[in-house]
Formats: C-alpha cells, sequence, structure tokens
C-alpha cells in the first residue's frame, strides 16, 4: 500500500514558539492530503484540506493563521504551528487518499506536539 | 453536519468474536469505513462499505445498512494484537472528507 511520512515524529517545543510539521507521500503523489489534530483518548478531528498549488481549506473553528498550511508540491504538505501553546499540545497526523480516491486514505506516522 | 455513534469500550477473550456497531447521521453519505488504530500509532484501514451488505476481508468483515445508517465491524478469532481502537468514518456526498467517529476501545484478554 501507499507510504506516507511525517516529520518530525515527536517535538517538544516553548510557549510562544512555531513548529512545522512535514507529510510527504512516499510512493505515490497527493493534490490533497488532509490534516487531524486527536487528542489522548479521544477521535481524530480534521483541521484541514491541503490543496495543491492553491490554499487550504480550514474546518469550523480552526484558526487559519494559526495553522500555517502549505502544499507546494504533489508529495509535501506542511503544517505549521505559530505560537504554540500548552493547549497546542496534541497529536497531530495527516493522510492522502489512496488511488481509489477517499475511500481509502493512508496516514502518516503523527507528530506528537508537546508545548511546555 | 454529520455524526457518528459508537461504543466506547468493548472487552472480550481470546479467540472470541466481537461486533462493533456504528450508527450515523449525515447530510449526504456516500461511504463507511473502519480504521484501526494502536496507541500512539497512526490509524490504518480496514474496510469500506459504499453498498449494503457484508463485506469480507480475512478475519475482519464489515456490514452497512443504508436504509438503518448502520454499520458494523466484526472481528473474528481475536488474538490479543487486534486488541486496539477501532473508528467508523463516513465520506459524504461531496467526497471531500472524512468524519471520524469516536472510537470504540477494544481490549483482548486471555
Amino acid at each position: 500500500g501507499a507510504v506516507v511520512s511525517q516529520h518530525p515524529s515527536r517535538v517538544i517545543c516553548k510557549s510562544g514558539t512555531s513548529v512545522k510539521i512535514e507529510c510527504r507521500s512516499l510512493d505515490f503523489q497527493a493534490t490533497t492530503m488532509f490534516w487531524y489534530r486527536q487528542f489522548p483518548k479521544q477521535s481524530l478531528m480534521l483541521m484541514a484540506t491541503s490543496n495543491e498549488g492553491s490554499k487550504a481549506t480550514y474546518e469550523q473553528g480552526v484558526e487559519k493563521d494559526k495553522f500555517l498550511i502549505n502544499h507546494a508540491s504533489l508529495t509535501l504538505s506542511t503544517l505549521t504551528v505559530t505560537s504554540a501553546h500548552p493547549e497546542d499540545s496534541s497529536f497531530y497526523i495527516c493522510s492522502a487518499p489512496g488511488l481509489a480516491g477517499l475511500n481509502e486514505q493512508f496516514f502518516g506516522p503523527g507528530t506528537r506536539l508537546t508545548v511546555l | 453536519g454529520q455524526s457518528l455513534e459508537q461504543p466506547s469500550e468493548v472487552t472480550a477473550v481470546e479467540g472470541a468474536i466481537v461486533q462493533i456497531n456504528c450508527t450515523y447521521q449525515t447530510s449526504g453519505f456516500y461511504g463507511l469505513s473502519w480504521y484501526q488504530q494502536h496507541d500512539g500509532g497512526a490509524p490504518t484501514f480496514l474496510s469500506y462499505n459504499a453498498l449494503d451488505g457484508l463485506e469480507e476481508t480475512g478475519r475482519f468483515s464489515s456490514f452497512l445498512s443504508r436504509s438503518d445508517s448502520y454499520g458494523y465491524l466484526l472481528l473474528q478469532e481475536l488474538q490479543m494484537k487486534d486488541s486496539a481502537s477501532y473508528f467508523c468514518a463516513v465520506t459524504n456526498n461531496a467526497g471531500n472528507m472524512l468524519t471520524f467517529g469516536g472510537g470504540t476501545r477494544l481490549m483482548v484478554k486471555p
């Protein structure tokens, strides 16, 4: 199956700093990628849809100026958490649809963000 | 909007069969998917139903009834490694995203 990687897997930062998370599709091209946030023992909440070559689409309640998304190529999307605060500490996961479309999504391994 | 309901926890013994139910309310429906997630890991795709009926993939099967807005995941011959969280997710008519249920934490005991 398709492989999606994320980097870094874990990051600890101080409050007020910015953190960039990369999501790559390794063996296929993805014009669309999705970013999710997951708090402990909770479900995945879609934050935004990343579109190659155009602006991301953000879900209601997600601040686009705080969570900057850039989908510069067909294999890379980045999520930058700007001016991170402790409440932003979470598990961030990206995904990309497989060849069958949205019926099957391939998830990256996730990035555990801890803001001190 | 869309909402999905599934039990929060299920416990079963090794070798048994367990069924995880999912009911959904959606403004548009395209299909129901199931994902498995181990602690600290990423979700992995298990199955997908767009039409009514049962889809079988090895020890796992998934069922959908569109008229009842209901589906389930059936896990047979449970193994300890099946202990994980299982999420149902719907794709809406626009096909533009997945909405996940709250997840069911399955604990398999010896």
